[in-house]
């Protein structure tokens, strides 16, 4: 059974870092594309970031371009989220995904499975 | 960036009924379109690939159709499970957008 499992959330400072990590299990995790996907409370659904499966391409959402980092230890089948100079808009629910793809961000992939989440609150 | 628009934003049925969600997008997306089921406090689950592509597992009462722009997903019969906020996701090009969600309540 393909298994996701976030981890690293809390509550922050504006400003401060956290980073947020996704254990993956069940699967050959060098072999797919990689997602963050978050929700902002009584918000829908919003696209953080990708990785390809090999970790060499990455895609961000402008919102956090040059703030946020994906990367991937293949060797530990975990996915890891940088996240820096926090914002109170960051705080959301972020969710890991498996792409159907190895791509990151493919044209015409969907995310399968989605992790639990973790919760990111940024206030002071 | 590709705005995902999906109408109505909230509806209220009955179980049993035949219920039609729609999703439109800004520009041609061809069939690269996905649909998600996202309850409280759990993980969203996929339903539908590529706008008409009935996932594994996924009761056969959901289906998809569309291309181009304009996208539905319909439940033939509402069980008391479905009900949940539904959300498109098009997937044509970065950045992934979804659309805003639609939340199904009981009647």
């Amino acid at each position: 059974e393909v298994q996701l499992l976030e981890s690293g959330g809390g509550l922050e400072l504006p400003g401060g870092s956290l980073r947020l990590s996704c254990a993956a299990s069940g699967f050959t995790f060098s072999s797919y594309a990689m997602s963050w996907v978050r929700q902002a409370p009584g918000k829908g659904l919003e696209w953080v970031s990708s990785i390809s499966a090999g970790g060499g391409n990455t895609y961000y959402a402008d919102s956090v371009k040059g703030r946020f980092t994906i990367s991937r230890d293949i060797s530990k089948n975990t996915l890891f989220l940088q996240m820096n100079s926090l914002r109170a808009d960051d705080t959301a629910v972020y969710y890991c995904a498996k792409s159907s793809g190895s791509a990151a961000a493919g044209t015409g992939d969907w995310f399968d499975p989605w992790g639990q989440g973790t919760l990111v609150t940024v206030s002071s | 960036d590709i705005q995902m628009t999906q109408s109505p934003s909230s509806l209220s049925a009955s179980v049993g009924d035949r219920v039609t969600i729609t999703c439109r997008a800004s520009q041609s997306i061809s069939s690269y379109l996905n649909w998600y089921q996202h309850k409280p406090g759990r993980a969203p689950k996929i339903l539908i690939s590529a706008a008409s592509s009935l996932q594994s597992g996924v009761p056969s009462r959901f289906s998809g159709s569309g291309s181009g722009t304009d996208f539905t997903l319909t439940i033939s019969s509402l069980q008391p499970e479905d009900f949940a906020t539904y959300y498109c996701q098009q997937s044509y090009s970065t950045p992934y957008t979804f659309g805003q969600g639609t939340k199904l309540e009981i009647k």
